[in-house]
């Protein structure tokens, strides 16, 4: 069976620092996997997905994602925070035939 | 259309009442999903549908929950007797077809209220 687990529910950074979100995903075979963020009030976006090709996946806004099968993680980084970053994140596996399964959030906090 | 779009952004109604919630999906797209978000809460897959076959159910909560999607594009969420656990946003989202590597685009959802 397929699962996701985001390992914090909150996470609290300074402008100017790091941003580590942890994700960890079960699954039988190669799955396809993706970060999502959504803002106050508004959709889900699609930040990146990992679909077999390179490990290491940029998106938007200057967040990255490593891909490590031996850890079955997904972490979500970024070099520098910024305020505009403070937003829920979803760490989100892809079933067999596109059914996406959602893990619980990351509601990252970004303080001046 | 540009994204998805969902209708209405928000319905309050009372309780033991039906409501109707709409999706339209990104022109192309063959595959619709929908999801509800309760507060502080993930996102609870209830059912997709993807071209002719028959869709996948097995997120749905009850027998009050009802989907359909026609002519393979407008979906439409039905609610039967509505209770108060029921309010939650339901986001819908549409993909180019169902395969494990295409990405999903979400609507910005129907925030629901049960009175």
């Amino acid at each position: 069976a397929q699962s996701v687990t985001q390992l914090d529910s909150h996470v609290s950074v300074s402008e100017g620092t790091p941003v580590l979100l942890r994700c960890n995903y079960s699954s039988s075979y190669s799955p396809s996997l993706f970060w999502y963020v959504q803002h106050p009030n508004k959709g889900l976006q699609l930040l990146l997905k990992y679909t077999s090709a390179a490990t290491l996946v940029k998106g938007i806004n200057g967040f990255e994602a490593e891909f490590k099968k031996s850890e079955t993680s997904f972490h979500l980084t970024k070099p520098s925070a910024h305020m505009s970053d403070a937003a829920e994140y979803f760490c989100v596996v892809s079933y067999q035939g596109g059914k996406l399964i959602f893990g619980q959030g990351t509601e990252l906090s970004v303080k001046p | 259309g540009a994204g998805v779009s969902q209708s209405p952004s928000n319905k309050v109604t009372e309780k033991g009442k039906d409501v109707e919630l709409r999706c339209d999906p990104i022109s192309g797209h063959t595959a619709l999903y929908w999801y509800r978000q309760s507060l502080g809460q993930g996102l609870e897959f209830l059912i997709y549908f993807q071209g002719n076959s028959a869709p996948d159910k097995s997120g749905l909560p009850s027998d009050r929950f009802s989907a359909e999607r026609t002519g393979g594009s407008v979906s439409t969420l039905t609610i039967q007797r509505t209770q108060q656990e029921d309010s939650a946003v339901y986001l819908c989202a549409s993909s180019r077809e169902v395969r494990v590597e295409s990405s999903a685009f979400f609507g910005q959802g129907t925030r629901l209220t049960v009175v």
